[in-house]
């Protein structure tokens, strides 16, 4: 069984600052892929950021990036320049490529950007 | 882009009724769907994959009697909540994946539905 773990239960971040969330995960599956999801207070899932586990490049999207590192099951997403509207629960999420859109959800990090 | 639609928003209920909640894809078809919920501050928890044409695959822990998930069709999936109780009430939220078996197609995920038992 595949476990998701965020150690963080909320941070606070100023606007323009940047913010490191943290995640880990255990498993013994080879093929996986990993995503940070964004919920914000409407409640809508959005996918912030997605790796896969065979590359070795971390991820990054505009003012997102990962830090993927696979021999320590260690996945944090970073922020950059943070905007009012990044405050939300950010969830950390495990999938195994032969259950494909399964997911497994950490406990999630509520980020709250402050001007 | 795709679209997954969740019907209703918000569903109020009483004690020892059944409510049904529809997760739609609005331009694609989804074999598989997945249903999840929420209680307030915690995180998603799977509860099962529906799959068009078959049997709903539960999670350990959820009563398939109690929840009762039908993928009629290649665009929506249904979960009825029966003989509904307070201890049910959450936030309830679909997700789907877009074309057959593969790895990387997109999960489209829906608006989500609270349900309210009193």
């Amino acid at each position: 069984a595949q476990t998701v773990t965020q150690s963080q239960p909320e941070m606070s971040v100023q606007e323009a600052e940047t913010v490191t969330l943290s995640c880990t995960y255990d498993t013994s599956e080879s093929n996986y892929y990993l995503f940070w999801y964004k919920q914000p207070p409407s409640r809508q899932m959005i996918l912030v950021i997605r790796q896969e586990a065979y590359k070795q490049q971390n991820a990054t999207e505009n003012r997102f990036s990962v830090n993927f590192q696979k021999a320590a099951k260690s996945f944090s997403l970073k922020i950059s320049d943070s905007q009012l509207g990044d405050t939300a629960m950010y969830f950390c999420a495990f999938m195994k490529q032969v259950s494909w859109g399964k997911l497994q959800f950490g406990a999630g990090t509520q980020v709250v950007v402050t001007p | 882009g795709a679209v997954v639609s969740q019907h209703p928003s918000w569903v109020i209920c009483k004690s020892g009724t059944s409510v049904k909640i529809e997760c739609r894809s609005l331009d694609f078809q989804a074999t598989t769907m997945f249903w999840y919920r929420q209680f307030p501050k915690q995180s998603l928890m799977l509860m099962a994959t529906s799959n068009e044409g078959s049997k709903a695959t539960y999670e350990q822990g959820v009563e398939k009697d109690k929840f009762l998930i039908n993928h009629a069709s290649l665009t929506l999936s249904t979960l009825t909540v029966t003989s509904a109780h307070p201890e049910d009430s959450s936030f309830y939220i679909c997700s789907a994946r877009e074309g057959r078996q593969g790895s990387g197609n997109t999960i489209y995920f829906g608006e989500g539905s609270w349900l309210t038992v009193v």
